[in-house]
């Protein structure tokens, strides 16, 4: 069965500083991956999205992500961070036709000024 | 962009009453939507699939007799939450899949929040 794992509860940077999220996934066939970010009272909204082709992906507001299958890893990563990117991020790993979305426990982002 | 809705955004209910959630996408349709249940620093878990004018398809250990999903329309689908009880409470999170759209596309609502005294 399909599993996500994001290791960092709660994570805190500096205004300006770089961020990378991880996210480790188990599935059994190829996976198409996904990041959403939700943030206080909207729905989530998806940042960038992996399904074959190039392992670096480029999402909105500046994110990126790399797929590594040797490592099952799907990190996330902004090179310059906004106090506007705090917010609950979430990785999810699912199959053609995401009717077996699996979601990770989330990833916290504070952004200290 | 779609943007799909939930109302009540919140709701308070007594025990052993019922409410229903609303999920409506509004500015394209839906042949399929999903509910999600999150609870406090968890993640997403998908309780159902409902593909408009058939049964809803529920996800292992989810009651379909508690959880109640109507997906009548291309652009509505309701979840109704039977004689709710306290451990109901939760965070309850709608997603709508375009017709016509690829398949992995998901446009998820903002959620409503249920408590249950």
């Amino acid at each position: 069965a399909q599993s996500v794992t994001q290791p960092d509860i709660h994570i805190t940077v500096s205004e300006g500083a770089s961020l990378e999220l991880r996210c480790n996934y188990s599935y059994g066939a190829t996976p198409y991956l996904f990041w959403y970010v939700q943030s206080p009272g909207q729905g989530l909204q998806l940042l960038l999205k992996y399904f074959s082709g190039d392992t670096l992906v480029q999402g909105i507001k500046g994110f990126e992500a790399e797929f590594k299958r040797s490592q099952s890893s799907f990190n996330l990563r902004k090179p310059s961070v906004h106090w506007s990117d705090a917010a609950e991020y979430f990785c999810a790993v699912g199959g053609v036709n995401n009717n077996d979305m699996r979601f990770g426990a989330g990833t916290r982002l504070t952004v200290k000024p | 962009g779609a943007v799909v809705s939930q109302h009540p955004s919140w709701v308070i209910c007594k025990s052993g009453t019922s409410v229903k959630i609303e999920c409506r996408s509004l500015d394209f349709q839906a042949t399929t939507m999903f509910w999600y249940r999150q609870f406090p620093k968890q993640s997403l878990m998908l309780m159902a699939t409902s593909n408009e004018g058939s049964k809803a398809t529920y996800e292992q250990g989810v009651e379909k007799d508690k959880f109640l999903i109507n997906h009548a329309s291309l652009t509505l689908s309701t979840l109704t939450v039977t004689s709710a009880h306290p451990e109901d409470s939760s965070f309850y999170i709608c997603s709508a899949r375009p017709a016509g759209g690829p398949l992995e596309t998901q446009y998820f609502g903002p959620g409503t929040r249920l408590l249950v005294l």
